[in-house]
């Protein structure tokens, strides 16, 4: 079974301030996928990111930072220099081919405040 | 690109009722996903379509819950009998074929059973 672990409930920060959300992820099947998603206010889950099981090579694009650790199933977020519109939920989530199953499983989530 | 487009915004229904929502995903997408999201959780997965073929369904589709996609374009997810615990944001999401093409959300239904 495939299990998506956010054990930040909340984060608060000061607008510039870096902050990292954390993301566990369990899963025995090989080939698998990893994606974040952001949830603003308005409700709609705007998709950040994708990572392939296969490809550990971090990410950056802009302020946002992707570090993919397979060694310990990881896959942590960092915003560099926050802005109050980084201030939203975000998910975590896991995606799986096995049997030809394509459903994702999403963590909790992270809510991120930034306060200006 | 138009983007997934749900309706309605906000259902408020009694128990009992009956209630159907409707989403439209990108033209250009073979996959269609709806998803449940109660509050202060993540979306979880119930039910897939390739097409027209309805792949997948999650455990936690009951058999009051029906979900359809004629013709391979639009989808409609009807929840018979409602029950209170049916009450959460009902997400729709298309994709292209492939286990890495990100799922692309709409803004969702808001289900309230009173």
């Amino acid at each position: 079974a495939q299990k998506v672990t956010q054990a930040q409930t909340e984060i608060s920060v000061v607008e510039k301030e870096d902050v990292t959300l954390d993301c566990v992820y369990e899963t025995r099947d090989t080939t698998y996928y990893l994606f974040w998603y952001k949830q603003p206010p308005s409700g709609e889950l705007v998709f950040l990111i994708r990572r392939n099981s296969f490809d550990e090579q971090n990410e950056i694009s802009g302020r946002y930072s992707w570090n993919f650790q397979k060694s310990t199933s990881s896959f942590n977020f960092t915003i560099t220099a926050s802005q109050v519109v980084d201030s939203a939920v975000y998910f975590c989530a896991l995606g799986t081919s096995g049997a030809g199953s394509y459903q994702l499983t999403f963590g909790k989530g992270t809510k991120l405040s930034v306060i200006p | 690109d138009t983007g997934v487009s749900q309706n309605p915004r906000h259902k408020i229904t009694k128990r009992g009722q009956n209630v159907t929502f409707r989403c439209d995903p990108i033209s250009e997408h073979n996959r269609l996903y709806w998803y449940r999201q109660t509050l202060g959780q993540g979306p979880e997965f119930l039910t897939y379509f390739q097409n027209e073929a309805q792949l997948e369904k999650s455990r936690l589709l009951s058999d009051r819950f029906s979900a359809e996609r004629p013709k391979g374009s639009f989808s409609t997810l009807e929840i018979q009998r409602t029950e209170q615990g049916d009450s959460a944001m009902y997400l729709c999401a298309s994709s292209q074929v492939g286990g890495d093409s990100p799922l692309h959300f709409g803004n969702g239904t808001r289900l309230t059973v009173t």
